[in-house]
This record gives C-alpha cells, structure tokens and sequence, in this order.
C-alpha cells in the first residue's frame, strides 16, 4: 500500500465549476498536508499547506484535512482555464523527515 | 528572487552512458533536495543536503546515482551507467531550513535513455 494515494484523472470540468480532489494517506504520523500545483514541463509550486485536522481557505481555493479517516481535500471554486495543472498532494511529519507526494490528478478546465 | 535553476533541461542518451545534472537553489538556502518524478507519478526524494552534508540518501540507487554539494550551494546528480528505467524528470528544490514545508522547485532535468 503507498503511503499517499491519489485518483490520477485526468478530470474534466468546465469553467466555473467547482472541483474536488482527493487523497488518502495510511500514516497516522503525517501531521503537515500540503497541495502542491504543478504546470506542463515545470516544476510543483506550493499551493497550500494545513498543519493537522480543519479547513483553510486561500481565495477560490480550500484545503480540508481529516485525521480521523486519514483524508485531504482540496475545493476549487469558479474554476478557471488557468487552473488547468496536475494537482499533487504531499505529506510529511516535520523535524527534517522527507516529503512524500501523492501520483497527482490531472485536472482540465475547459472554456 | 531568483529562483532554484536547473541544467540542463532536457537530455537524451543511451543506456550504459553517464550523464550529470546541475542545480543551483535560491540564495541562503540551507537545504536542497533531488526528486526523481516517473510520468504519471508523483515526485520520490532521491537525496536531501542541509549545507553540504547529507541527510536523507536513503532512496537513492547508489550503486548507479551519486550527488554532492560541495561548497554548500550548487549540486550535481551524476547517473553512471544509465538504464531505460531511469528516464523521468530530475527536480532539483531547496528550502531556507531542513524540514520546512515550503520547498522551492526548479523546473527540472527531463532525461530520456534509449
């Protein structure tokens, strides 16, 4: 079982949708949950990170994590073509331990 | 700010061959990290520097990879010889701190062996 499993997609959604991806992770020691958006032939830049359980909110997007069923969520609202990307989920425990990243969900947003 | 840069961006070889990527991190970062990313996979940490001493090599397939960073900046992952399974994007990232959640990303080495 990977530590952080992520559905691949590719997910197809048209402009101003609201769009919801996922992770599961197995490890009850991960308390860092990061969302980390990655374009065409570039490298992954941080989108948002949560420490532990809750929601944070950053403009049209929303990180959600749950600790009780080891699941994190990211919402996107009012999609835009813009957000076209693959989205990656990461986690880590902190103190230096490495980051381990999910497959990543292709997402599509389309005019 | 500058960011992480990387060379080259792309490269073909032939398996057997040696081939050398290059990363320079942002300016005062301490740590700097080497992902490997396969299509259709997420990144896999090959090896993590604080400075120039190593703190995490445990995925990295020694009898074929190496890395070093000798002056605490620039770094170099060496890959002698290559194989076909090898072909994936080398993402160079470093981060003011060891262990901080935010680490920068370089836009990567695409490496193809025939």
């Amino acid at each position: 079982q990977k530590e952080v499993e992520q559905d691949p997609g590719p997910l197809s959604v048209p402009e101003g949708a609201i769009v919801s991806l996922n992770c599961t992770y197995s490890n009850s020691a991960f308390q860092y949950f990061m969302w980390y958006r990655q374009y065409s032939r570039k490298g992954p830049e941080l989108l948002m990170y949560t420490y532990s359980s809750g929601n944070k909110e950053d403009g049209r997007f929303t990180a959600q994590v749950d600790k009780s069923s080891k699941y994190i969520s990211l919402f996107i609202r009012d999609s835009q073509p813009s957000d076209s990307a693959t989205y990656l989920c990461a986690t880590f425990t902190g103190g230096g331990n490495k980051l381990t990243f999910g497959t990543g969900t292709q997402l599509k947003v389309e005019l | 700010e500058a960011g992480v840069a990387q060379s080259p961006r792309y490269k073909i070889i032939e398996k057997r061959q040696s081939v050398a990527f290059w990363c320079n991190p942002i300016s005062g970062h301490a740590t700097l990290y080497w992902y490997q990313q396969i299509l259709g996979q997420g990144p896999k940490l090959l090896i993590q520097f604080q400075n120039n001493g190593v703190v995490d090599d445990s995925q990295l397939p020694k009898d074929r990879f190496s890395a070093e960073r000798l002056k605490g900046v620039d770094s170099t992952l060496k890959i002698q010889p290559a194989k076909l399974e090898d072909s994936a994007v080398y993402l160079c990232a470093s981060s003011l701190l060891g262990g901080s959640n935010e680490q920068f990303f370089g836009p990567g080495t695409r490496l193809t062996v025939l």
